[in-house]
Order: C-alpha cells, then structure tokens, then sequence
C-alpha cells in the first residue's frame, strides 16, 4: 500500500522538451505539495495546494505548471525544460491540523541534457 | 521569516558511538518540529516530531527534545548502526501548511 506515489522515478530528457510528473496519494489528505531537491540535497517548497486549489506558490519559473485534478492528485508540468532544472521532485500530502506532518513519495529524478 | 539550520556534513562514525546532530531555529509563534530522514534512493520519512515546548520526540532509538529556550531540537541516538547511514533534515512548521527544511547531514557510520 504506497501512501504517496510518483511516476516515472526517473526522467532523462533534452533541454527545450516538455514532461510532466504525476503524484497520487491514498491517504485521505485535504493538502499536497511539490518539493525541488537539488543537488546538495537541499529541499525548497515549490507549490501546494488544498482541495484542488492552489495555496503557495513560491518562486518557481512559470515553465512549471502544477495540476490537481483532484484532491487525490497532484501533477507537475514543465515546459521547455532547462538544465537548472535537474533535480529530484518530490510530491507531499498533509492533512491540516493534524499536527502538520507531511508523507513524501519516493521522489522523480529528472535530468536534463 | 522562519529559518531552519542544521550542521553540517558529513558526519561519520563507528558503530555504537554516540550521535548528536545539531539543529536551531527561527521562527515567530510555537511551530511543531521535525526529524525527516532520507535513505539513499528514497524519499524522506519522518523519524520523529514534538509539537509544544519540552516534548520529547522519539523513534527508533532516535530522540529529540524542544527546548524553546535555546530554540534548539538535537537529534541524539545511544549507539548508532551501519543501517543508520542517511540524510537527517531538521524541519519545522509554523501552524501554515509550509514546512521549512535545514539543509540537510548525511551521517555514515562504518562497521
């Protein structure tokens, strides 16, 4: 039973194409979240949103485009990608209130050449 | 704003020494803290978490204790194994929906 899933965990692609990472979580949670970990392993938000609407939105270049579908669901799209943009994203899901711990999925490694 | 700051790495040890990795923080308010740890090739998990002033988070034989005095939450386990090697990240939320991560320690310990 995974509680925070994420397809593809692994992603090469060129420089200029457009991907998208999907994140699913089955465990109920109003909240979910996209982090950026770079390599230095240092974690920084990139968006979140509660019950399919966008609630933070730091400064993330607008090439990345999240989607929630659904409550369960939370999709990142990037446009015309760049090589800053290599990294490992990982999605999130909290639910408010609840002592505000959050469940990371295994994370996409995305490369970019 | 709030800010998260851990020490820095890495940290090696031998198995069944002492561990203790450092980490204070800023913050407005009474936010809830948070060990995350991060084996390689995985995402992160949470080791352990207090949400008020002297609450003593623990896990694992890991443990961490709020002190809002010295706005500190030191991770510490007795005697650390080989399977403990990963990333440690200190974190904290401050009643938003924002957790805000120290910057990592990755601790390897050696047989």
């Amino acid at each position: 039973d995974t509680a925070v899933s994420q397809t593809p965990k692994y992603l090469v692609t060129q420089m200029g194409n457009d991907k998208s990472i999907k994140c699913e979580q089955n465990l109920g949670h109003d909240t979910m979240y996209w982090y950026k970990q770079d390599s230095k392993k240092f974690l920084k938000i990139m968006f979140s949103y509660n019950n399919k609407e966008l609630i933070i939105n730091e400064t993330v270049p607008n090439r990345f485009s999240p989607k929630s579908p659904d409550k369960a669901h939370l999709n990142l799209h990037i446009n015309s990608l760049e090589l800053g943009d290599s990294a490992v994203y990982f999605c999130a899901s909290s639910q408010p209130g609840i002592s505000y711990e959050q469940y990371f999925g295994p994370g996409t490694r995305l490369t970019v050449t | 704003g709030d800010s998260v700051t851990q020490m820095e790495g890495p940290v090696t040890l031998s198995e069944e020494a002492f561990l203790t990795i450092n980490c204070t923080y800023t913050a407005t308010g009474y936010p809830s803290l948070f060990w995350y740890v991060q084996y390689p090739g995985e995402g992160l998990q949470l080791l352990l978490k207090a949400t008020k002033a002297d609450d003593k988070g623990s896990n694992k034989g890991f443990e961490a204790t709020y002190r809002k005095e010295t706005t500190s939450f030191h991770l510490e386990k007795g005697s650390v194994q080989v399977s403990d090697s990963a990333v440690y990240f200190c974190a904290l939320n401050n009643a938003g929906n924002m957790l805000t991560f120290g910057g990592g320690t990755r601790l390897m310990v050696k047989p």
